[in-house]
């Protein structure tokens, strides 16, 4: 079992949809949680950052950790065009500087207009 | 703008060539990390230096792979004898001051022929 299994999708929804993308975690000790979207050929660009259990809005994406299911979320309300990309979660169980951050593979996502 | 500038974004070469890869910080940061990225994959840690000292080396940077940072400025990451395998893209990316948060350069993009 891997420690982060993310659904690679694809997942294809038309605009203004609600978008639920998820991720599971074998590892107890994640205790920071990061959500990252990627354009095709670029680097991936950090979209929310939390820590520990609870729920982190940012305009359109809400962020929820839930660490007793070992299961965190990322919603985009009203999605648009735009939003098509690969969205990563990623985790680590500090924030010190020689830790490396563990990465799903990433879903897929395609909102039509 | 995300911090790092990385080039060659796009390197194709023959197998059993040596390449090198260069990132350069827009700003001053102190903690610098080489991810690799393959294809339909989350990124992987490869490497982190603190300032001019690499003090963490992952079991996936071969004998083939050096990285370096002189002076503590920009990074290059090197890759001797390419195999089809090392096709991926290479990330640079840096820690926000205070926080865990990473992030990422645009990546360049290695093909192996």
């Amino acid at each position: 079992q891997k420690e982060v299994e993310q659904d690679p999708g694809p997942l294809s929804v038309p605009e203004g949809a609600i978008v639920s993308l998820n991720c599971t975690y074998s590892n107890s000790a994640f205790q920071y949680f990061m959500w990252y979207r990627q354009y095709s050929r670029k680097g991936p660009e950090l979209l929310m950052y939390t820590y520990s259990s609870g729920n982190k809005e940012d305009g359109r994406f809400t962020a929820q950790v839930d660490k007793s299911s070992k299961y965190i979320s990322l919603f985009i309300r009203d999605s648009q065009p735009s939003d098509s990309a690969t969205y990563l979660c990623a985790m680590s169980a500090t924030n010190q500087a020689g830790t490396a951050l563990i990465f799903g593979k990433g879903t897929t996502l395609s909102v039509s207009s | 703008d995300t911090g790092v500038s990385q080039n060659p974004r796009h390197k194709i070469t023959k197998r059993g060539q040596n390449v090198t890869f260069r990132c350069d910080p827009i700003s001053e940061h102190n903690r610098l990390y080489w991810y690799r990225q393959t294809l339909g994959q989350g990124p992987e840690f490869l490497t982190y230096f603190q300032n001019e000292a690499q003090l963490e080396k992952s079991r996936l940077l071969s004998d083939r792979f050096s990285a370096e940072r002189p002076k503590g400025s920009f990074s290059t990451l090197e890759i001797q004898r390419t195999e089809q395998g090392d096709s991926a893209m290479y990330l640079c990316a840096f820690k926000g001051r205070g926080t865990g948060e990473l992030f990422f350069g645009e990546g360049s993009r290695l093909t192996v022929l």
